[in-house]
């Protein structure tokens, strides 16, 4: 089956600042990778995905890039804020919807310092 | 759009009893969803794929007898932990999604706590 791995599973960064979190997959036929955000006791929210047709996808402040050849993906948020600080989450799926299920990574704990 | 709700929010029980959590697709159908589960500080650990109609399919590891799955409607799966124990405590997290091609929403999760 699919296996995730991310890195690093903490990160602190001043506000302002870039932060990157990266993620490998070992699953060939992997074609969906959605990113989540869960801040403290609340359920994991969709920031962004990325279809393997692309390589790069940005969404604001959230970008996200795609090496299918390497099996791995990140996330970039640039302009850090507070708010900002939570868990984040990348998966894997072969497709996204229906009942394709998701693998997830370990997670990012991100902390934004003022 | 594509709202799931999970009830309760979180429980308390003593070790022995069962308790049942709630999963809704409120605003679309599906046939398919996820129960996760997720102990303090770890990642989502999947552990059963509920399919509408039919038996769910469980994660290896998982016991499908101490974690009955029901999913009798295009809106709604159950989760019923039985004889609950201690190590049973833990957040369990719904997910569906809205259709093919769509992204997975999760639930509000469910907060159980066994004494």
């Amino acid at each position: 089956g699919e296996n995730v791995e991310q890195h690093p599973s903490t990160l602190s960064v001043q506000e302002g600042d870039s932060a990157v979190i990266k993620c490998t997959y070992s699953d060939s036929a992997s074609n969906y990778f959605p990113w989540y955000k869960q801040e403290l006791g609340k359920r994991p929210q969709l920031i962004i995905d990325i279809r393997s047709n692309v390589g790069e996808k940005k969404d604001q402040r959230i970008a996200v890039t795609l090496n299918k050849t390497a099996k791995h993906f990140s996330l970039h948020i640039t302009e850090t804020q507070p708010e900002d600080s939570a868990v984040y989450f990348c998966a894997a799926s072969i497709r996204a919807g229906g009942g394709n299920k998701l693998t997830f990574g370990t997670g990012t704990q991100l902390k934004v310092e003022l | 759009g594509a709202v799931v709700s999970q009830h309760p929010s979180w429980v308390i029980c003593k070790s022995g009893t069962s308790v049942k959590i709630e999963c809704r697709s409120l605003d679309f159908q599906a046939t398919t969803m996820f129960w996760y589960r997720q102990f303090p500080k770890q990642s989502l650990m999947l552990m059963a794929t509920s399919n509408e109609g039919s038996k769910a399919t469980y994660e290896q590891g998982v016991e499908k007898d101490k974690f009955l799955i029901n999913h009798a409607s295009l809106t709604l799966s159950t989760l019923t932990v039985t004889s609950a124990h201690p190590e049973d405590s833990s957040f369990y997290i719904c997910s569906a999604s809205p259709g093919s091609n769509s992204p997975l929403h999760f639930g509000n999760g469910t907060r159980l706590t066994v004494t």
